[in-house]
């Protein structure tokens, strides 16, 4: 599976648009991206995935660029229950066998 | 139940001491796994069940770490002979698929954490 480069902290303002940048140069044409957050003392949860076409749920909307070397995630307006560490993931494996790096530490602020 | 659920919350062992980790996944669910986070660390992948068939256990870090499905639904993790470095928080988490083809999101329980003194 390709690795992936996130920063390891962010800030954003409530009511804010979130946008969090991942780098995932090595990526191979059958791999997906991948995002999961994990709020404090509670378990991993599902966000979005996506192969090379932009993705859009109720959660959040995922951003890749058309040479598919990096992503973004976009909390459209941030609360401050959204403060969490969000992990990007790339993996070729349909399945749940995930590789979750170190992720970014995002803090929402009143 | 509504969701992935695991017990004990709280672990504490003394080193040297087995001990086995609960997980109820999700009802119906094919898939299941589990994963170690220690601290200030994203979660590692150990093992994989489909049913009752344990696919993948390439992440189980020693033969002291043993996971079992029997009947395809509850999962327990062992670990005989508990040392230190064991001390994390073991996930467990469960999807519907049960094949190679799509994806569906993986649930996670809120996991166990295991202190060894």
């Amino acid at each position: 599976d390709a690795k992936t480069t996130q920063p390891p902290s962010m800030d954003c303002a409530e009511g804010r648009a979130a946008n969090l940048p991942c780098n995932h140069s090595t990526i191979s044409g059958n791999e997906y991206v991948y995002w999961y957050r994990q709020i404090h003392s509670q378990g991993p949860q599902y966000i979005i995935h996506g192969l090379k076409n932009n993705e859009t749920n109720e959660m959040a909307s995922l951003i890749i660029t058309e040479d598919r070397k990096s992503s973004t995630l976009i909390l459209p307006h941030a609360t401050l229950r959204d403060t969490a560490v969000y992990y990007c993931i790339v993996s070729r494996r349909a399945g749940n066998m995930l590789t979750f790096g170190g992720g970014t530490r995002l803090m929402v602020k009143p | 139940g509504a969701g992935v659920s695991q017990s004990p919350r709280y672990k504490v062992a003394k080193r040297g001491q087995d001990v086995a980790l609960r997980c109820d996944p999700i009802s119906g669910h094919v898939s299941l796994f589990w994963y170690q986070q220690a601290l200030g660390q994203g979660p590692e992948f150990l093992t994989y069940f489909q049913n009752e068939a344990q696919l993948d256990k390439s992440g189980l870090p020693s033969d002291r770490f043993f996971a079992e499905r029997p009947e395809g639904s509850v999962s327990t993790l062992k670990i005989q002979r508990t040392q230190q470095e064991d001390s994390a928080v073991y996930l467990c988490a469960s999807s519907l698929e049960g094949g190679w083809q799509g994806y569906t999101e993986a649930f996670f329980g809120q996991g166990t954490r295991l202190t060894v003194v």
